[in-house]
């Protein structure tokens, strides 16, 4: 299958400052792709769709301003948390639909902590 | 809006065991359902993904059903194994558009030796 893979794994950063998460389709080609939270013992949330050349669309209750996301290539996204607050620690995972969309590929998630 | 629910929230069995994971969806208009395993911490590894079309997938010790009229699919582990504890993640694919799964809020499975 398809291979989605998201860097860092895991951060560590100091209040106030912005962190960037990376999610990169290894052996094709996403026009798009998907960023979710998931807080402990809590679901996947959509937080916001990241589109090739233009903008996200963010889910409603999501900060755009807060959480960046740019999508510059067919293999690249990232999701920046601007002044990262510690209510922000939670795993992000990203996601991208397969060639023929009807199926998600998954990277491996980013546990954020902010101290 | 589409409303995806596990159930048993958590559970805790012995080695050896059969067991029965349940997922149930509001809106039965799906393209397909995924089960997910997540380990704490990790990613998610996809274990199976069933067409609306289709009834059933199997893969190994585990067998995934699907009742799309009903909105419900289970998930059948057999003879469980201390690897086996994860959390299992049901996703329910939307027809049409972008797939963009929607997730339950998953089972927490121990197996204890």
């Amino acid at each position: 299958g398809a291979v989605v893979s998201q860097h860092p794994s895991w951060v560590i950063c100091k209040s106030g400052t912005s962190v960037k998460i990376e999610c990169r389709s290894l052996d094709f080609q996403a026009t798009t792709m998907f960023w979710y939270r998931q807080f402990p013992k809590q679901s996947l949330m959509l937080m916001a769709t990241s589109n090739e050349g233009s903008k996200a669309t963010y889910e409603q209750g999501v900060e755009k301003d807060k959480f960046l996301i740019n999508h510059a290539s067919l293999t690249l996204s990232t999701l920046t948390v601007t002044s990262a607050h510690p209510e922000d620690s939670s795993f992000y995972i990203c996601s991208a639909p397969g060639a023929s969309n009807t199926e998600a590929f998954f990277g491996q998630g980013t546990r954020l902590t902010v101290v | 809006k589409q409303e995806v629910t596990q159930i048993p929230a958590a559970l805790s069995v012995p080695e050896g065991e059969n067991l029965v994971l349940n997922c149930s969806f509001t809106d039965s208009a799906i393209y397909n359902l995924q089960w997910f395993r997540q380990d704490p911490g990790k990613g998610l590894t996809s274990l199976l993904l069933i067409q609306s079309s289709q009834r059933e997938q199997t893969s190994g010790r585990l067998n995934a059903s699907l009742d799309k009229s009903s909105g419900r699919s289970t998930l059948y582990i057999a003879a469980s194994q201390p690897g086996d504890s994860a959390t299992y993640l049901c996703a329910v694919g939307a027809s049409g558009g972008s797939y963009i799964p929607t997730f339950g809020r998953g089972t927490s499975l121990i197996v204890h030796p």
